[in-house]
């Protein structure tokens, strides 16, 4: 069981958008950045969105992140077949001492 | 090219240690915090540890379930962020990973290609 909710899974056609939910509490993403992250079929993870809605160079602006409260959302538009993967979210946890927190990951299937 | 190595996985008994490397390259290591996360077979993403750098103490956190038995070090002047792995039960499989945390706040924005550990008898 993740500190961090995802939805297992979300699907959606080629072109359309899909959004990404992560739920969390005041001691995680409630006072904290999130950041997402992309990981393709047998590959490391890659970093997508920092700051809950920043973009790293080369990230391509069909990627957004948002966040409220306890919440935090990724934006993806335009899908491809190649955003087929893994997502999830992450952010620093104090509720008992410092640690790191990962959502349970969500299966982007790209119909 | 900014880079991140990882080595040392393999297979081990349940009980023994072992030692990961992470070799960075193409940035200044010493500036910059360093993380280890594992991903068992299947599974997502678990947070293992992470230490600071000199400027910043050098100390290190850790997650639950690895308290007391792993240790992270970290060695400046050669860039390799280590992983030393003792008792080491079946749980503890997993491909590990090295990343750097930032230069944003927050987020892990390098990753090592990853390292295999196998807990098995």
């Amino acid at each position: 069981q993740s500190v961090l909710t995802q939805p297992p899974s979300v699907s959606a056609a080629p072109g359309q958008k899909v959004t990404i939910s992560c739920s969390g509490s005041s001691s995680n993403i409630g006072n904290n950045y999130v950041s997402w992250y992309q990981q393709l079929p047998g590959t490391a993870p890659k970093l997508l969105i920092y700051e809950n809605n920043k973009r790293p160079s080369g990230i391509p602006d069909r990627f957004s992140g948002s966040k409220s409260g306890t919440s935090a959302t990724l934006g993806i538009t335009g899908l491809q077949t190649g955003d087929e993967a893994d997502y999830y979210c992450g952010t620093w946890d104090s509720s008992l001492s410092v640690h790191w927190v990962f959502g349970g990951g969500t299966k982007l299937t790209v119909l | 090219e900014v880079q991140l190595v990882e080595s040392g996985g393999g297979l081990v008994q349940p009980g023994r240690s072992l030692r990961l490397s992470c070799t960075a390259s193409g940035f200044t290591f010493g500036d910059y915090a360093m993380s280890w996360v594992r991903q068992a077979p299947g599974k997502g993403l678990e947070w293992v540890g992470f230490i600071r750098s000199k400027a910043y103490g050098g100390t290190t956190e850790y997650a639950a379930s690895v308290k007391g038995r792993f240790t992270i070090s970290r060695d400046d002047s050669k860039s390799i962020a280590y992983l030393q792995m003792n008792s080491l039960k079946t749980e503890d499989t997993a491909v590990y990973y090295c990343t750097r945390d930032g230069p944003y706040n927050d987020a892990f924005d390098i990753w090592g290609q990853g390292t295999m550990v196998t807990v098995s008898s």
